[in-house]
């Protein structure tokens, strides 16, 4: 159980393409999910939390016109990284935590390393 | 100070050995703890949640927390070379609607043969 989706697993693409990330809980409604960034040997930092219908919020120093997040349903939310460059490569992450209240653990997906030329 | 702190290793442990890998947090009102392990290139997995004082037993994986000591560790018994990877030890904060998770640096654990 508690399996989250994350596609395309890897992109490689030109400078100033925009590229939009799918999260999807595939046996769960994920009333909350969350999207993180990690370069190499450093840990996982959060960039933004979303709710089902609500505007995400965003950690300080992240721009939200930069990294455009749409929770549209409660098993779908996508990232897209608008205008990319090379500095915004790296390893994007989501997860998705259920229904049963705000201790319930968080799910990851697989990940998708992202190179920006 | 970090709100949670873990030693970076690398823990090295021979096969068969038990691993001890240990979390502080600073956050008096963090309600819920969880430990994850990530192998290289690879997203993190759920190893194990606890969210009251003690011990609590999943397979080969012990996960103990002391709320006074804002303490939690994880204990690896029996521990076998595919146990090789970092393990990141996850507090929810208390404070936020959302209940975001603030993540250790991690710990990587290897197990030779």
């Amino acid at each position: 159980g508690a399996v989250v989706s994350q596609h395309p697993s890897r992109v490689i693409c030109k400078s100033g393409t925009s590229v939009k990330i799918e999260c999807r809980s595939l046996d769960f409604q994920a009333t909350t999910m969350f999207w993180y960034r990690q370069f190499p040997k450093q840990s996982l930092m959060l960039m933004a939390t979303s709710n089902e219908g609500s505007k995400a919020t965003y950690e300080q120093g992240v721009e939200k016109d930069k990294f455009l997040i749409n929770h549209a349903s409660l098993t779908l939310s996508t990232l897209t990284v608008t205008s990319a460059h090379p500095e915004d490569s790296s390893f994007y992450i989501c997860s998705a935590r259920g229904v049963g209240g705000r201790n319930q653990p968080q799910h990851f997906g697989d990940g998708t390393r992202l190179s920006i030329l | 100070q970090k709100e949670v702190e873990q030693n970076s290793g690398p823990l090295s442990v021979p096969e068969g050995a038990i691993a001890s890998l240990n979390c502080t947090y600073s956050d008096r009102v963090s309600q819920s703890f969880f430990w994850y392990r990530q192998y290289s290139g690879k997203s993190p997995e759920l190893i194990m949640s606890i969210y009251s004082n003690g011990d609590k037993e999943d397979g080969r994986f012990t996960a103990q927390l002391n709320k006074a000591s804002q303490y939690v560790s994880l204990l690896i018994r029996d521990s076998q070379p595919s146990d090789s990877a970092t393990y990141l030890c996850a507090v929810n904060r208390g404070d936020t609607g959302f209940q975001k998770l603030v993540f250790g640096t991690g710990t990587r654990l290897l197990v030779s043969p």
